[in-house]
């Protein structure tokens, strides 16, 4: 069973909009992390948002929420007020006990001006 | 602090032929993993090191090698390169497994098998 699965292989948001980017995870540790991460054209990968399995509030950082749905075992991505310049591939991880990390295979997000 | 640093940058090589790459990590970072990166695979785990000594591995054939030096600096080896091969590698270097220490990724290493 795939460890992290990411459903939409490409959306699109206009600008100033927000957008939800899905992703579900599967695990039977108890203790785990969730991780989201963004990647531009550039390559290179981008931390964006940390969620503890234990975290009893959904995490936010600035434009980036993370809505957490333990029992559902959901980690989506919400994106407020898009920019332009958020138009990249988006994955969601997990770490596990065993400190391995394990990646979905993304989203592609593209604004639209 | 310098970042993740990964080079060469981009390659060329042609099947048959072997590829080291290597990856600087962030200062005080003991833990080195690389990933392979192709299109609708998503990035699939290579291996992890750890103080010179490999943690995990992934399921990559026996082609795919690496090892971590004793300054945490590390490198990654491909044997006999197959087409299949080419592939963006992304290293990530972490401070340590508790909380919210984060993988960081340096640039990739770009390699074109021709």
């Amino acid at each position: 069973a795939q460890k992290i699965t990411q459903t939409q292989p490409g959306m699109f948001v206009q600008e100033k909009e927000a957008v939800t980017l899905d992703c579900t995870y599967d695990t039977s540790d108890p203790s785990y992390g969730l991780f989201w991460y963004k990647q531009p054209s550039s390559g290179e990968m981008i931390f964006l948002i940390y969620q503890g399995s234990y975290d009893q509030q959904n995490a936010t950082e600035g434009r980036y929420s993370l809505n957490f749905q333990k029992a559902r075992k959901s980690a989506n991505l919400v994106i407020s007020a898009s920019q332009l310049g958020d138009s990249a591939m988006y994955f969601c991880a997990m770490r596990e006990r065993s400190n391995q990390f394990y990646f979905g295979t993304g989203t592609s997000l593209t604004v639209i001006p | 602090k310098a970042g993740v640093t990964q080079t060469p940058r981009y390659l060329i090589k042609t099947r048959g032929q072997q590829v080291t790459l290597s990856c600087s990590p962030i200062s005080g970072h003991r833990s080195v993993s690389w990933y392979q990166q192709t299109p609708g695979q998503g990035l699939q785990f290579l291996f992890e090191y750890f103080s010179e000594t490999q943690r995990n591995k992934g399921n990559f054939p026996g082609r795919f090698s690496g090892r971590q030096f004793s300054n945490s600096r590390s490198e990654m080896n491909v044997s006999t390169l197959e087409l299949g091969d080419s592939a963006l590698y992304l290293c990530a270097s972490i401070e340590g497994f508790s909380g919210a220490n984060v993988l960081t990724f340096g640039a990739g290493s770009r390699l074109t098998v021709l």
